[in-house]
């Protein structure tokens, strides 16, 4: 069955970097656009970035650009995302979520799986 | 594009219906997803190109609407749906974007 887990969270400060991984299994990691989307305490669903099965092409939320990077690796079956110049608004669950593929086959850009979530604390 | 949900709340009971809307700012054809949130979990996708149901998903959730007004609806309320929907427009990104959620309670 489809697996995602993610790593890397934890608390830091304003202005500080951190790395969240997604590892993956179950499926056929390289054919599917990967996106990261988070969630801060209390609130709801903000996606904020994307790559495409090929790494070929980034996505980014705007407020994230320039800051954040993603990356993956097909061979090891990951996707990172690259986190710097943290501020408190960066504070929140970072889920890592795989694409669907439709009744026709074809991949679309909805969430049919997510990892159990990474926290995120950016605090002084 | 703004997605705009709602209610923001609803209270209703089990074995009941729910009705909940998700208004989009600009035309997203049928490129639209719905979610439910459970406490504690990561969202699981229900609907998905505004009125095909994910796999695995009962038969109670339906999904309609196209352009900028959609509807999920829950036929019959079970305990477990007692939670947050979330829906999300696809048709211009990025962003893909998600409305604010209504919480089913």
């Amino acid at each position: 069955q489809v697996q995602l887990v993610e790593s890397g969270g934890g608390v830091v400060q304003p202005g500080w970097s951190l790395r969240l991984s997604c590892e993956a299994s179950g499926f056929m990691f390289s054919i599917y656009t990967m996106h990261w989307v988070r969630q801060a305490p209390g609130k709801g669903l903000e996606w904020v970035a994307a790559i495409s099965f090929d790494s070929n092409e980034e996505y980014y939320l705007d407020s994230v650009k320039g800051r954040f990077t993603i990356s993956r690796d097909n061979f090891k079956k990951t996707v990172s995302l690259q986190m710097t110049s943290l501020r408190p608004e960066d504070t929140a669950v970072y889920y890592c979520a795989k694409e669907v593929r439709n009744t026709n086959g074809v991949v679309d850009n909805y969430f049919d799986s997510w990892g159990q979530g990474t926290r995120v604390t950016v605090s002084s | 594009i703004v997605l705009t949900q709602s209610p923001v709340t609803l209270s209703l009971s089990p074995g009941d219906r729910a009705t909940l809307s998700c208004r989009a700012s600009q035309s997203v054809d049928t490129y639209l997803a719905w979610y439910r949130q459970k406490p504690g979990q990561a969202p699981s996708l229900l609907i998905y190109n505004a009125d095909t149901r994910a796999t695995g998903v009962p038969a109670r959730f339906s999904g309609s609407g196209s352009g900028t007004d959609f509807t999920l609806t829950i036929s019959s309320l079970e305990p477990e749906d007692f939670a947050v929907y979330y829906c999300q427009q696809r048709r211009l990104w990025p962003p893909i974007t998600f409305g604010q959620g209504t919480r089913l309670e």
